[in-house]
């Protein structure tokens, strides 16, 4: 398995900013992902992280609000732009190296936007 | 219509007894099925996973997967207060996108 570490843990931030979200992972990975989680519902898939090359966004997600790098195997970060109160949540982060059952998730960012 | 619907509970049980979890699904193409422990203010952690269908078992946890009726359960035996969690089950199918259910909370209690 993948030990995943993620940066800040919590943050509280003022509407109009922005946050940036580190992803470190204790091994090389192939794919890297992005979730949103929100109370009561289900983990929702922000995009996948591709090493060298533009996210894969999913449908209601866009660049110019969740810009994602990915400069290697082992690190990632997620951006929340232009932040609005809807933006609070938790962000997770996750990691594949091997099968597709295989995704481990670190331990999620707290955001709360005033 | 979900893709994955989950009973959010919460569950509450007295400690030693079984518990059932339960998914349903829609997407006939889901091949995966895994389950993921989620503590509070922590991410969810991998328990099991089964391809297909089929039973599968883990020391006190058992993953059944009935793709007839497109079902699955984890069953618990001999609940622990340390199984006091959120519950979530994820699918896939030949893609890397998984499709989780909305988590049913269960509590242990001594």
């Amino acid at each position: 398995s993948a030990v995943i570490s993620q940066k800040p843990s919590r943050d509280i931030c003022q509407r109009g900013t922005s946050l940036t979200i580190q992803c470190q992972v204790d091994s090389q990975v192939t794919m890297m992902f992005w979730y949103r989680q929100q109370p009561g519902q289900s983990l929702t898939l922000i995009a996948t992280a591709n090493q060298g090359s533009e996210a894969t966004y999913e449908s209601g997600f866009v660049i110019d609000k969740f810009p994602i790098s990915r400069p290697n195997l082992t690190f990632s970060t997620l951006t929340v732009s232009n932040m609005s109160p809807e933006d609070s949540s938790i962000y997770l982060c996750s990691a594949s190296g091997g099968g597709i059952y295989e995704q481990y998730f670190g331990p999620g960012t707290r955001l709360t936007v005033t | 219509q979900k893709e994955v619907e989950q009973d959010p509970g919460p569950l509450s049980v007295p400690e030693g007894a079984i518990v059932s979890l339960n998914c349903t699904y829609s997407n006939s193409a889901f091949q995966y099925f895994m389950w993921y422990r989620q503590y509070s203010r922590k991410g969810p952690e991998l328990l099991m996973y089964t391809y297909s269908s089929g039973n599968k078992e883990d020391g006190r946890f058992t993953a059944q997967v009935d793709k007839s009726s497109k079902y699955i359960s984890l069953f618990i035996r001999d609940s622990q207060p340390s199984d006091s969690a959120t519950y979530l089950c994820a699918m896939s199918g030949r893609g890397n996108q998984f499709y989780f259910g909305t988590g049913t909370s269960l509590t242990v209690i001594p």
